[in-house]
């Protein structure tokens, strides 16, 4: 079943604005891991955020995690058409090592 | 280095018929999982092995099975295949089991007719 849900589940924008995507999930995690999946592909990996940590940065990409909500964020900036592709949260809990994952946004960026 | 790698990349099989597919983990990662991923229930987790030995299991059916070999390649077998096995089967690897990241093969597609 899924951990949670991703919102929106459909985004479009047009080239050079940022992306927003959010994640929900249920219960107490021990990292937080975004993916990208190019339509057919297998998952590119992004960023892993620790339970601990609030905020991470990679290139365009930041991710926030609120344990307190149970939630996450990820935001690009500046996007380009190549970042179309779904997104994916996956979270892992205490002690165990199987990712669960949200139900996914897919992103358009029009060129 | 190179990634996860799986093979093989499509197959097609019939009902009732058996299908293993393969996994090779990042070189020196010893973790290995198994998802399987349709359009209706997303992305779900099959299993998962660590030096040899299933830690965990997903909410599938016994006809799911897999391994680990002592090289840390990792095959999963489908047994009596039904239509609603047609799934893109991801294979994922990490260095240790709880602390890294995961990273993920380009899967598996099965269409079974």
């Amino acid at each position: 079943s899924q951990q949670g849900e991703e919102d929106p589940q459909a985004l479009s924008i047009q080239e050079g604005e940022n992306a927003t995507m959010n994640c929900s999930y249920k219960t107490s995690i021990n990292n937080l891991q975004w993916y990208r999946q190019n339509s057919g592909r297998g998952l590119v990996h992004l960023i892993l955020i620790r339970s601990n940590e609030r905020e991470k940065h990679s290139g365009r990409l930041r991710v926030t995690l609120d344990t307190s909500k149970k939630s996450s964020s990820l935001l690009i900036t500046a996007s380009r058409a190549a970042d179309t592709a779904s997104y994916f949260c996956a979270t892992d809990g205490t002690g165990r090592r199987a990712l669960t994952f949200g139900s996914g946004t897919r992103l358009q960026v029009q060129p | 280095k190179a990634g996860v790698t799986q093979t093989p990349r499509y197959l097609i099989k019939t009902r009732g018929q058996q299908v293993t597919l393969s996994c090779s983990p990042i070189s020196g990662h010893r973790s290995v999982s198994w998802y399987q991923q349709t359009p209706g229930q997303g992305l779900q987790f099959l299993f998962e092995y660590f030096s040899e030995t299933q830690r965990n299991k997903g909410n599938f059916p016994g006809r799911f099975s897999g391994r680990q070999f002592s090289n840390s390649r990792s095959e999963m077998n489908v047994s009596t295949l039904e239509l609603g096995d047609s799934a893109l089967y991801l294979c994922a690897s990490s260095m240790d089991r709880l602390k890294d990241t995961i990273y993920f093969g380009e899967g598996s597609w099965l269409t079974v007719v």
